[in-house]
């Protein structure tokens, strides 16, 4: 059980392109999505929280207008790159958490490796 | 920037060896230690949740400790097979007003048969 599916799982694409991912938890309802960034030899680092139905939580140093996310449901989490550029290119993972205690474990996709040419 | 560090960053060891490694994280406002385990290709899996201090976890041959006050666990992994080659995350979440999950850099287990 606690299934996430992330897709796409690789994604080139040219400087100025959109480009959304997509993270579902299939057998259980995610109340809670995390959206984490990976950079070479670097660690997962938090980019931001969403709760289903309300706006995202960003971290620090993150643009909210230029990472969009959206958990309208509660098996549904998109995050959209807006006008992407080289530097955004990197390794981005969603997680999630369901009901319960605030200490569970999350939930992983398998991640997605943008490539901004 | 909470600093969450583990050590050694990769680690190659003989099948039938035992091995283990650290995560150090701040000894002021913890709420929990997370472990998880990340093949590749595929997505990190949860192997322990620790919250308080001298917790021992178990699960088959891997086990972990944890030292709240001098802020740091140990995963041990008793008899290395093969299968057990993946990526070792730490995660530690902070107590306090802003709660959050800070992730260490994670240590790479490559088990040679």
């Amino acid at each position: 059980g606690a299934v996430v599916s992330q897709h796409p799982s690789w994604v080139i694409c040219k400087s100025g392109t959109s480009v959304k991912i997509e993270c579902r938890s299939l057998d259980f309802q995610a109340t809670t999505m995390f959206w984490y960034r990976q950079f070479p030899k670097q660690s997962l680092m938090l980019m931001a929280t969403s709760n289903e139905g309300s706006k995202a939580t960003y971290e620090q140093g993150v643009e909210k207008d230029k990472f969009l996310i959206n958990h309208a449901s509660l098996t549904l989490s998109t995050l959209t790159v807006t006008s992407a550029h080289p530097e955004d290119s990197s390794f981005y993972i969603c997680s999630a958490s369901g009901r319960g205690p605030v200490n569970q474990p999350q939930h992983f996709g398998d991640g997605t490796r943008l490539s901004i040419l | 920037i909470l600093n969450v560090e583990q050590s050694p960053q990769s680690l190659h060891v003989q099948e039938g060896d035992s091995t283990n490694f650290t995560c150090s994280f701040p000894s002021s406002n913890f709420y929990a230690l997370h472990w998880y385990r990340w093949e590749t290709a595929k997505s990190p899996e949860a192997l322990f949740v620790m919250t308080l201090n001298g917790d021992e976890k178990k699960k088959g041959r891997i086990s972990a400790t944890l030292n709240t006050k001098e802020g740091y666990s140990y995963l041990y992994i008793k008899g290395s097979q093969p299968e057990d080659s993946a990526t070792y995350l730490c995660a530690f979440r902070n107590s306090g007003g802003y709660q959050k999950v800070t992730f260490g850099i994670g240590t790479k287990l490559q088990v040679i048969p």
